[in-house]
């Protein structure tokens, strides 16, 4: 079944301790891309990806990595979780750049103590 | 920059109503894609449509029709005889062509009730 994962799906975490959500596509998608959606805010790209090696920046890049070694993964790093990342985070991936449809992980709530 | 607003935050509709969903946006760009997507309470995101800026014939797909203007830079989402099952956030969305970003309003939350 063609899918976007995405893991883990609840996380509750506190302030400075380092996590990773991961996120891979079995479609061989060249574009991967980070959202979070805050009530009243809608979705926010964080991080978009190219292909592998490239990635950039998105509208909301601040307290976030990204690496793409694989085409089929894009994991999102907090280094130093802090409160206001507390969200809701969404993996997407498209077959190209982001005016293809794009496919959304199940998402992932994450609360920063 | 680009951007998308969607004025409505929250509409609540009785099941068979008609209900129009607005967006409106801004681009400078004159190749662009406008999306919806829709968002069910279980929480996935659904898309729905993708319209690129050369092609503004209207769209309709069962119950769902969309109306594009670029005159008034408007993308709107029509719902007829709505359904319970309709009861969503939908979100509209735009990228500039050229980029790799994709800009999305915040939401108008449809509630149809029985």
């Amino acid at each position: 079944e063609a899918q976007v994962t995405q893991n883990p799906r609840y996380l509750i975490t506190v302030t400075g301790k380092k996590l990773t959500v991961t996120c891979s596509q079995n479609m061989n998608h060249e574009y991967m891309s980070w959202y979070r959606q805050d009530p009243g805010l809608g979705l926010r790209q964080i991080y978009y990806s190219m292909n592998v090696e490239v990635t950039d920046k998105g509208d909301v890049p601040e307290g976030y990595k990204v690496s793409r070694k694989e085409k089929r993964n894009f994991p999102l790093i907090l280094e130093s979780p802090s409160p206001n990342q507390t969200s809701l985070y969404f993996c997407a991936s498209s077959l190209e750049p982001v005016y293809n449809e794009q496919f959304f992980g199940p998402g992932t709530r994450l609360t920063v103590l | 920059a680009q951007k998308v607003t969607q004025a409505q935050t929250e509409i609540s509709v009785v099941e068979k109503e008609d209900v129009t969903l607005d967006c409106v946006y801004e681009t400078r760009d004159t190749t662009y894609y406008l999306f919806w997507y829709k968002q069910p309470p279980s929480g996935e995101l659904v898309f729905l449509i993708r319209r690129n800026s050369f092609d503004e014939q209207n769209e309709i797909s069962g119950r769902y029709s969309w109306n594009f203007q670029k005159s008034t830079s408007s993308f709107n989402f029509t719902i007829t005889a709505s359904q319970v099952v309709d009861s969503a956030v939908y979100f509209c969305a735009l990228s500039e062509g050229g980029y790799s970003t994709l800009t999305f309003g915040k939401g108008t939350m449809l509630l149809v009730s029985p």
